[in-house]
C-alpha cells in the first residue's frame, strides 16, 4: 500500500460547472476526511467519514458540496456550480481509529482546482 | 481546541539543529500537541504528538515545558529536504470526533546549504 491516493492532481473548470475528486484510503483505515487549503495557509476541515458514514460536516460546506463514502472505502468529493472562490487544493486524510484519543492523519497530495 | 501562535518563517542552516517554537498558553489538561509539516506539493505529513512528556521518534523531539504552555519541535541535524511549512496543533483527548482541529498558518522552516 502507497498511502493516500487522490485523482486528479490538478483540474481546470469553468466557473458553473460540475467537478468530482476521489481519494482512495489507506486500506483498512476506518476514517477519511475531506480538507480544504488555500494558498498560505493550512488545511480547514470539510467533512468526515467513520467507515461509510459521514459524520460531521463543517459549515465552510456549502450545499454545492457532496461527499460520499460508499462501501466504506474510496471517497468522493462532487462540487456542484463552481464558483471561482472554491479555487483551493482538496486534501483527503485517512487514519484508523481503534480506541483512544490518539489519531494520526495520513494525507494524499491534493487535488489542486483552478475555476476559471 | 486551544489555539497556537508560531512564527511566520524560520531559517537554518544545513546540518545544524532546527528549533520550531510553538504557544499554546490556554491549552488545557487535557489537549495533546501534534506536530505535521507539510513540504511543496505534498500533503501534511505526521511528525510527532504529546501530551506533557518529552517524546521523541525517528524523525524528530518535541520538548514541552513543565507549564505545557509552549513547546519545541526540534529536528537535530536539518537537511534541505526538511524545507516545509510546519503545523502546531493542539487537540483535546477527550474529542474523539474526528480531527478537525485548525492547523493555522504553520511555520515556514528554510534550511539553507
Amino acid at each position: 500500500d502507497t498511502g493516500v491516493s487522490q485523482n486528479p492532481r490538478h483540474k481546470i473548470t469553468k466557473r458553473g460547472q460540475n467537478v468530482t475528486f476521489r481519494c482512495d484510503p489507506i486500506s483498512e483505515h476506518n476514517r477519511l476526511y475531506w480538507y480544504r487549503q488555500t494558498l498560505g495557509q493550512g488545511p480547514e476541515f470539510l467533512t468526515y467519514f467513520q467507515n461509510e458514514a459521514q459524520l460531521e460536516k463543517s459549515r465552510l460546506l456549502s450545499d454545492r458540496f457532496s461527499a460520499e463514502r460508499p462501501k466504506g472505502s474510496f471517497s468522493t468529493l462532487e462540487i456542484q456550480r463552481t464558483e471561482q472562490g472554491d479555487s483551493a487544493m482538496y486534501l483527503c486524510a485517512s487514519s484508523l481509529v481503534v480506541r483512544g484519543p490518539n489519531e494520526k492523519l495520513f494525507f494524499g497530495s491534493g487535488t489542486q482546482l483552478s475555476v476559471l | 481546541d486551544a489555539k497556537t501562535t508560531q512564527p511566520t518563517s524560520m531559517d537554518c542552516a544545513e546540518g545544524r539543529a532546527a528549533n520550531l517554537p510553538c504557544n499554546h498558553s490556554t491549552i488545557s489538561g487535557n489537549e495533546y500537541v501534534y506536530w505535521y509539516r507539510q513540504i511543496h506539493s505534498q500533503g501534511p505529513q505526521y511528525i510527532i504528538h504529546g501530551l506533557k512528556n518529552n517524546e521523541t521518534n525517528e524523525m524528530a523531539s518535541l520538548i514541552i515545558t513543565e507549564d505545557r504552555k509552549s513547546s519545541t519541535l526540534i529536528l537535530p541535524h536539518a537537511t534541505l529536504r526538511d524545507t516545509a511549512v510546519y503545523y502546531c496543533i493542539v487537540r483535546d483527548v477527550r474529542n474523539t470526533g474526528g480531527f478537525k482541529t485548525i492547523f493555522g498558518a504553520g511555520t515556514r522552516l528554510f534550511v539553507k546549504a
